[in-house]
């Protein structure tokens, strides 16, 4: 069965600074990976998407995500966190299913904090 | 924006009595997808549609029943609302045009208080 397991419940970072979310992920083919941020009382917003070719993607809002086979990881990255970056952040993997539907199984999520 | 509408937005119900959800999209697409949202869990797939009146189960589908009569429209049906089903459901939508990227596109959120 596929799993995500995201470590980091909570992130603490200053504006400025760089971040990393980590996400690994277990599936026995290839994966279909997914990154989505929810504002608080808000909807999942898709920050980007991985599915076959280059592993470096790039996102909106200035994110990018690496997927690295031999490590069974889809790190999240940003160079520079503004103040509006702060929310949660899940990572999901998508596997085929009936009618071929797209199951997507997320991980718990990591929230972030941003100090000005 | 991708057209999608839950209602109602909030409820409050007591244990026991039946509740339905409603998942409205305006683009036609063929999937639909409800998962409910708790603390420490992310999101869990309950039910999901592959066109009308085609479901199957999710991962979380114990206690929930789905129906889809109309493209547009996705219910989830509590039967017997328990406290346990207290959550903030979302539905999702997916595209299933050729070339389409298998992108999720999600509701607002209905949040459920069983009391």
């Amino acid at each position: 069965a596929q799993s995500v397991t995201q470590p980091d419940i909570h992130i603490t970072v200053s504006e400025g600074a760089s971040l990393e979310l980590r996400c690994n992920y277990s599936y026995g083919a290839t994966p279909y990976l997914f990154w989505y941020v929810q504002s608080p009382g808000q909807g999942l917003q898709l920050l980007l998407k991985y599915f076959s070719g280059d592993t470096l993607v790039q996102g909106i809002k200035g994110f990018e995500a690496e997927f690295k086979r031999s490590q069974s990881s889809f790190n999240l990255r940003k160079p520079s966190v503004h103040w509006s970056d702060a929310a949660e952040y899940f990572c999901a993997v998508g596997k085929i299913s009936s009618g071929s539907a797209r199951q997507l199984t997320f991980g718990s999520g990591t929230q972030l904090t941003v100090l000005p | 924006d991708a057209g999608i509408t839950q209602s109602p937005r909030h409820k409050v119900t007591e244990t026991g009595t039946p509740v339905t959800l409603r998942c409205h999209q305006t683009e036609n697409h063929r999937y639909m997808y409800w998962y409910r949202q708790d603390p420490g869990h992310g999101l869990r797939l309950i039910h999901y549609s592959y066109g009308v009146k085609d479901t199957d189960k999710g991962e979380v589908s114990d206690g929930y029943s789905v129906s889809r009569s109309k493209t547009e429209d996705f219910l989830l049906t509590l039967e017997s609302a328990t406290s346990s089903q207290t959550s903030v459901y979302f539905c999702a939508i997916r595209p299933g045009t050729a070339g389409s990227t298998d992108t999720q596109y999600f509701g607002p959120g209905t949040r459920l208080t069983v009391l």
